[in-house]
């Protein structure tokens, strides 16, 4: 399995409150990205990376944003989360832009 | 209309039955690929393909570019093949990204 891993797992939140997810990968892999899933969509990317400080949005941004400062780690925040951002979000890296590699997720849920 | 679409959404299906997952899609891509999901798992890779066919134990993958079309098949179906089964492509222009189909539920009873 790739070395990507995702913080926290779990987490449940107030509307207004910022949040921040992290992802962490130890592969090298240049290409980062962050993605919600929710019951009828398909994983909707919401940023993703290209490089160290290199970023780009994708098709569900609004409310999100991003931050690469080392090639390991690629942080989302929600800058005061809203019921709308309940769901679970999945990280991905690719060394080149093919193949993707998912971490485990984050559940979360915002009240 | 989704870029990608899959069929069925959900099925049923006998242990040892034969299993057609389709996925169609609307643009020009350079690869196309499925991914699993288990219940409360993560996302792992099964195939990418550009061309033909490819094989991986009970597992198999074709694609027809002109039509735009892809198909998964699983021989002999166990119930720990039970999961949702994503079908995801990469289009030429932005091909960094993937567009990815909703998902099929897969559910094999013993």
């Amino acid at each position: 399995d790739a070395g990507i891993t995702q913080s926290p797992r779990h987490k449940v939140t107030e509307t207004g409150t910022p949040v921040t997810l992290r992802c962490h990968q130890t592969e090298n892999h240049r290409y980062m990205y962050w993605y919600r899933q929710d019951p009828g969509h398909g994983l909707r990317l919401i940023h993703y990376s290209y490089g160290v400080k290199d970023t780009d949005k994708g098709e569900v941004s609004d409310g999100y944003s991003v931050s690469r400062s080392k090639t390991e780690d690629f942080l989302l925040t929600l800058e005061s989360a809203t019921s709308s951002q309940t769901s679970v979000y999945f990280c991905a890296i690719s060394r080149s832009g093919y193949e993707q590699y998912f971490g485990p997720g984050t559940r979360l849920t915002v009240t | 209309k989704n870029e990608v679409e899959q069929s069925p959404q959900n099925l049923t299906a006998q242990e040892g039955e034969f299993i057609t997952i389709n996925c169609s899609y609307s643009v020009g891509i350079s690869a196309l690929h499925w991914l699993q999901q288990h219940p409360g798992g993560g996302i792992v890779s099964l195939f990418m393909l550009s061309s033909g066919k490819k094989k991986h134990g009970r597992l198999i993958a074709t694609i027809n570019i002109q039509e735009k079309h892809s198909s998964l098949h699983i021989t002999a179906s166990h119930p720990r093949d039970s999961a949702v089964y994503i079908c995801a492509v990469r289009p030429n222009f932005g091909n960094e990204k993937l567009t990815f189909g909703t998902g099929t539920r897969l559910t094999i009873i013993p």
